[in-house]
């Protein structure tokens, strides 16, 4: 079964500074890409970052980063220097690759950043 | 550039009744998903249309169905309608195996 678990429900962070989401995943594939998204309170969800998993390099956007750790199944995303535009819901989720076309997404990490 | 855009963005219905939800995916893209989200949950794959065909299919019954017109645009259909169906309906737009998904702010569906 393909399955991504997030075990924060909520979260909070201070403005400035630095907030760290847990995501881990199940899949009996090899090949296969990891996805956060940000999912505003305007509804529209937004790709916040990419992994490949064949790459070991962990992946970052600027103040957006990820921690890959493929034998453990987990991928973690860290938020530095917190801004208010940060608050979101924030969605893991995994495709395979190449068969894949659906997603499987987590139930999500509702993030504060407070001022 | 416009991105993907859905209509309606609200609509309300009673049970029994069916509705069409449509979407129009980003300039340069091909495939189109759905997916539904119910309150706090994540998105929950519906399906997938590529070249005007249904490619996949997550767990959902014969209710959904869907549509891709040579435009591209899609629709999706939900006959018999449940007070579970109640959600926020998106539509995701892709091109080729790019692994990334670009999705519309969605259509919520509130069944009476």
């Amino acid at each position: 079964a393909q399955t991504v678990t997030q075990s924060q429900p909520e979260m909070s962070v201070q403005e400035a500074e630095t907030v760290t989401l847990s995501c881990t995943y199940d899949t009996s594939e090899n090949n296969y890409y990891l996805f956060w998204y940000k999912q505003p309170p305007s509804r529209q969800m937004i790709l916040v970052i990419r992994q490949e998993a064949y790459k070991q390099q962990n992946a970052t956007e600027n103040r957006f980063s990820v921690n890959f750790q493929k034998a453990a199944k987990s991928f973690s995303l860290k938020i530095s220097d917190s801004q208010l535009g940060d608050t979101a819901m924030y969605f893991c989720a995994f495709t395979t690759f190449p068969t894949g076309n659906q997603f499987y997404f987590g139930t999500g990490t509702s993030l504060t950043v407070i001022p | 550039d416009a991105g993907v855009t859905q209509s309606p963005t609200h609509l309300i219905k009673t049970r029994g009744q069916q509705v069409t939800l449509r979407c129009s995916p980003k300039s340069g893209h091909d495939t189109v998903s759905w997916y539904q989200q119910a309150l706090g949950q994540g998105p929950q794959f519906i399906f997938q249309y590529y070249e005007e065909e249904e490619r996949q299919r997550g767990n959902f019954p014969d209710r959904f169905s869907g549509h891709q017109f040579p435009n591209y645009s899609s629709e999706l259909n939900v006959n018999a309608l449940l007070l579970g169906d109640s959600a926020l309906y998106l539509c995701a737009s892709s091109r080729g195996e790019t692994g990334e998904l670009f999705f519309g702010e969605g259509s919520r569906l509130t069944v009476l």
